[in-house]
């Protein structure tokens, strides 16, 4: 049974480039989670999405970023015209759909997605 | 923010128990303690959660106080593996979306 499947683990770009970052969630979920992580730092909530919905992006940074979880495929991360601010590791986290106590559900995390920009 | 505080870093002795606390004074009643922990700059991996009863399983136990301010995870025999930085949190459920809300951790140094 894989985990959470995330790619490419290592990204580097240079200012004014867009970044892709890939999340396969587990199978049988359909919840992911989009975390950011600053070196030295806790890991930061960016934004929650179901299939086809965003249901949470309190997290994210108003401009440039953006994400979706589409019915086929992986959820993806964007970053457009990226700054050196922007480098972090960028980690995935999925969970089950709820059909007990939501609240009660753990996530589980992927390897994460270094993003370097130079 | 964090709704948990844990000490900045402990050490512990290898093969003895290692006893990391967190206070969580303001969690409301209905809100889980989750554990995790992160090894170097891997994804973080789940340990336990509980709500209001001590809980067990292979890696760990949770102690949950009555009045459910604080709680401490109990890694029973530390190995030099058992080194990383681990989280409490308690979920955010005000807006609905089960999110997590990272604290900075405590950096436990298992030491040989």
């Amino acid at each position: 049974n894989a985990g959470v499947m995330q790619n490419p683990r290592h990204l580097v770009r240079r200012r004014g480039q867009e970044a892709r970052l890939r999340c396969s969630p587990m199978k049988g979920h359909s919840h992911v989670y989009w975390y950011r992580q600053l070196p030295e730092e806790g890991l930061k909530f960016m934004v929650y999405l179901q299939k086809e919905n965003i249901i949470d992006e309190s997290g994210m940074p108003k401009e440039r970023f953006s994400a979706e979880f589409p019915k086929e495929g992986p959820s993806i991360l964007r970053i457009q015209q990226v700054v050196r601010g922007d480098s972090a590791a960028y980690f995935c986290a999925s969970s089950p759909p709820g059909y007990r106590d939501r609240d009660s559900y753990e996530q589980y995390f992927g390897p994460g997605t270094r993003l370097t920009v130079t | 923010d964090a709704k948990t505080t844990q000490p900045t870093s402990m050490d512990c002795a290898e093969g003895r128990a290692a006893n990391l606390p967190c206070n969580h004074s303001t969690i409301s009643g209905n809100e889980y303690v989750y554990w995790y922990r992160q090894i170097h700059s891997q994804g973080p991996q789940y340990i336990i959660h509980g709500l209001k009863n001590n809980e067990t399983n292979e890696m760990a136990s949770l102690i949950i106080t009555e009045d459910r301010k604080s709680s401490t995870l109990i890694l029973p025999h530390a190995t030099l593996r058992d080194t990383a930085v681990y989280y409490c949190i308690v979920r955010d459920l005000t807006s609905g979306t089960y999110k997590y809300i990272f604290g900075t951790g405590t950096r436990l140094k298992v030491l040989a």
